[in-house]
């Protein structure tokens, strides 16, 4: 079974582009997240989506960012322009309940922002 | 005070021992935890999840929970050097809370051979 699947796994772009990430989900998954990993801060919750719906977006660092989900297999997340503060890996996650929050994630995009 | 504390380590323990990882947590209403493995480099690893006081026991993994003292832990037996990554402890409120799971900083492990 495919896993939740995230592009580009590596992504460096100087400061002021446009970055754009994306995740499909586990097939079945109705619940997906998107993290941001520093070793400053940790593991950050940066937005959520059920059902397509964007529910809690206050980890969301800045306007600069947004996150989008059309489908129930493809979001992305978007920062523009980008700074060198985002540098960082990004993870998305999916799980298949609001309740037990088994949560499954992506290998990760690694953004490095120069 | 944080929401979720871990020691940051780094824990080292000899090839064999028990690795005991440690959480502490301030929402007295949690509900589930969680723990992840992460190597370096790589994306985190559900390997257990407790709902209940006490303990729950998969091959060599037992967590341990007591909401009493808001408190989780992950013991590893028989530790070897693959066990060698970072422990994410992560907490869940009650259901029908907005937020989602909250992690804490990871205590890092080393198993030496």
């Amino acid at each position: 079974d495919a896993g939740v699947i995230q592009s580009p796994r590596h992504e460096v772009t100087e400061m002021g582009q446009e970055v754009t990430l994306r995740c499909k989900p586990i097939s079945g998954h109705n619940s997906l997240f998107w993290y941001r990993q520093t070793m400053m801060r940790g593991l950050e919750l940066l937005i959520y989506f059920n059902n397509n719906v964007p529910i809690d977006d206050s980890g969301m660092p800045e306007d600069r960012f947004s996150a989008k989900m059309p489908n129930a297999s493809f979001s992305t997340l978007k920062i523009q322009p980008s700074e060198p503060r985002d540098s960082a890996v990004y993870f998305c996650a999916s799980s298949t309940t609001y309740v037990n929050n088994e949560q499954f994630f992506g290998p990760g995009t690694r953004l490095t922002v120069l | 005070q944080k929401e979720v504390e871990q020691n940051s380590g780094p824990l080292s323990v000899p090839e064999g021992a028990i690795a005991s990882l440690n959480c502490t947590y301030s929402d007295r209403v949690s509900q589930s935890f969680f723990w992840y493995r992460q190597y370096s480099g790589k994306s985190p690893e559900l390997i257990m999840s407790i709902y209940s006081n006490g303990d729950k026991e998969d091959g060599r993994f037992t967590a341990q929970l007591n909401k009493a003292s808001q408190y989780v832990s992950l013991l590893i037996r028989d530790s070897q050097p693959s066990d060698s990554a970072t422990y994410l402890c992560a907490v869940r409120p009650p259901s029908g809370s907005a937020r989602q799971l909250t992690f804490g900083s990871g205590t890092q492990l080393t198993v030496l051979p």
